[in-house]
């Protein structure tokens, strides 16, 4: 599995977007970038995947470049609700069974 | 109608001990999992099991032995139990077998070994 590299926390302000960037140099061709975000004293929950350029959905948007060797999870107008551990996986979607979680990149947003 | 549900939440025992953790899905998933989450908040697969059968076996010592009475149901028996187990146990489960796919977790099991 890729390695996955991401600031270990990062703060914010209600109602500003955050930014994180996952840097995942080893990526192969294959690959999948998978985001999961987990608030305390509960399990991740999926947030988004994508393989390359933008993918949005209501919760969060997901810029990856041409190359591919990093991607960076958007959260538009953060509330205070969504402090939490925010996870950058890199992995095989055809052929891998599991998931490899980092330490993640904790959020915190204050009002 | 909890998707993935986990029993107990909190879990206090001695060393030495056996235990169980249950979890059941009602998501009609096939593939099941198991996690433990240390005190760095690493999060680590154990198991996997898919359709009952067993497709991943991290390096876990044999006192943890996963259990999977039929697709909707994998549970976690720890035998002789140590401090260094003391962790967050998840269970997750997924509607593909290649696990890449969206992931459901469980509410989590907090056991403290003492």
């Amino acid at each position: 599995l890729a390695k996955t590299t991401q600031p270990i926390s990062m703060d914010s302000y209600e109602g500003q977007e955050v930014n994180i960037t996952c840097s995942h140099n080893n990526i192969a061709t294959n690959d999948y970038i998978t985001w999961y975000q987990q608030f305390p004293s509960q399990g991740p929950r999926f947030i988004i995947q994508g393989y390359k350029t933008k993918v949005t959905n209501e919760v969060a948007s997901l810029f990856i470049p041409a190359d591919r060797k990093s991607s960076t999870l958007s959260l538009p107008r953060v509330s205070l609700s969504d402090t939490a551990v925010y996870y950058c996986l890199v992995g095989d979607m055809a052929n891998d069974y599991k998931l490899s979680f980092g330490a993640g990149t904790t959020v915190t947003v204050r009002a | 109608d909890t998707a993935v549900s986990q029993t107990p939440k909190y879990l206090v025992t001695q060393m030495g001990n056996d235990k169980s953790i249950k979890c059941e899905q009602n998501l009609g998933h096939d593939t099941m999992y198991w996690y433990k989450q240390d005190s760095k908040k690493f999060l680590k697969i154990m198991f996997s099991y898919n359709n009952k059968e067993l497709i991943i076996n991290e390096t876990v010592p044999n006192r943890f032995s996963p259990k999977s009475p039929d697709k909707a149901h994998l549970n976690l028996h720890i035998n002789s139990l140590e401090l260094g187990d003391s962790a967050v146990y998840f269970c997750a489960s997924s509607p593909l077998q290649r696990g890449y796919n969206e992931q459901f977790f469980g509410p989590g099991t907090r056991l403290t070994v003492l």
